[in-house]
């Protein structure tokens, strides 16, 4: 079975600048996860889905990042303008409804300068 | 507010018995899961606690304690490829069968051989 997919695992931006981030799930995974990770901390959630619908973003700084699933799978997590302080590995997770389990993808790494 | 609390480094040497707590105060509470964090890697799930009491996977035990508010990891037989941050995540309702996941701060173990 396939894990979650993430790209890129690496990205470096200038502050301002644009960047998006691609997730697909494990496939039949109703609910996906955007997780913020700064370096030494837990992850924290962004922004949680269920099929194409947000179930919760309340801790999505939505003046700057803005997340879409389309047809409920793929998922993109964009930050227009960043800011410094968005450096930090951002996850994506899936499981399937109700379950116990989250299965993560390896992260995308970003560097704001 | 919400809080998970762990210590933030643990030390203990190869084959030792090594137990990481998890202390949290939230809103709600369904049940507290482990999840375990390679460097540069993604967090992979270790245990699930719904009810109190001992849940046992190999050489990793969980415990819960709803009235304590109270969590720990045992780690035994402690290897090498233990080395890695451990997290706790509280498990919390958002409406019904829908459900989210607080992390902790989480906890770095390093084995020394």
């Amino acid at each position: 079975e396939a894990g979650v997919a993430q790209s890129p695992r690496y990205k470096i931006i200038e502050k301002r600048q644009s960047v998006a981030f691609w997730c697909n799930p494990i496939s039949g995974h109703a609910t996906l996860y955007w997780y913020q990770q700064i370096l030494g901390q837990g992850p924290k959630l962004l922004i949680q889905f269920q099929n194409n619908g947000v179930v919760d973003d309340s801790q999505l700084p939505k003046d700057r990042f803005s997340a879409e699933r389309l047809k409920g799978v793929d998922s993109t997590l964009k930050i227009q303008p960043a800011k410094l302080e968005d450096s930090a590995v951002y996850l994506c997770a899936s499981s399937l409804v109700g379950d116990t389990e989250a299965f993560f993808g390896q992260g995308t790494r970003l560097t704001v300068v | 507010g919400q809080s998970l609390e762990q210590p933030s480094e643990v030390t203990a040497v190869e084959g030792a018995i090594v137990q990481i707590n998890c202390t949290y105060q939230t809103s709600g509470f369904y049940g507290l899961s482990w999840y375990q964090q390679h460097d540069g890697g993604a967090p992979t799930f270790l245990s699930y606690n719904g009810l109190d009491g001992l849940e046992e996977t190999g050489r990793f035990s969980s415990f819960l304690s709803r009235s304590d508010s109270y969590g720990y990891l045992l780690l035994q037989e402690l290897q090498m490829k233990d080395s890695a941050s451990y997290f706790c995540a509280v498990r919390d309702e958002f409406t019904s069968g829908t459900y989210k996941y607080i992390f902790g701060t989480g906890t770095r173990l390093k084995v020394l051989a």
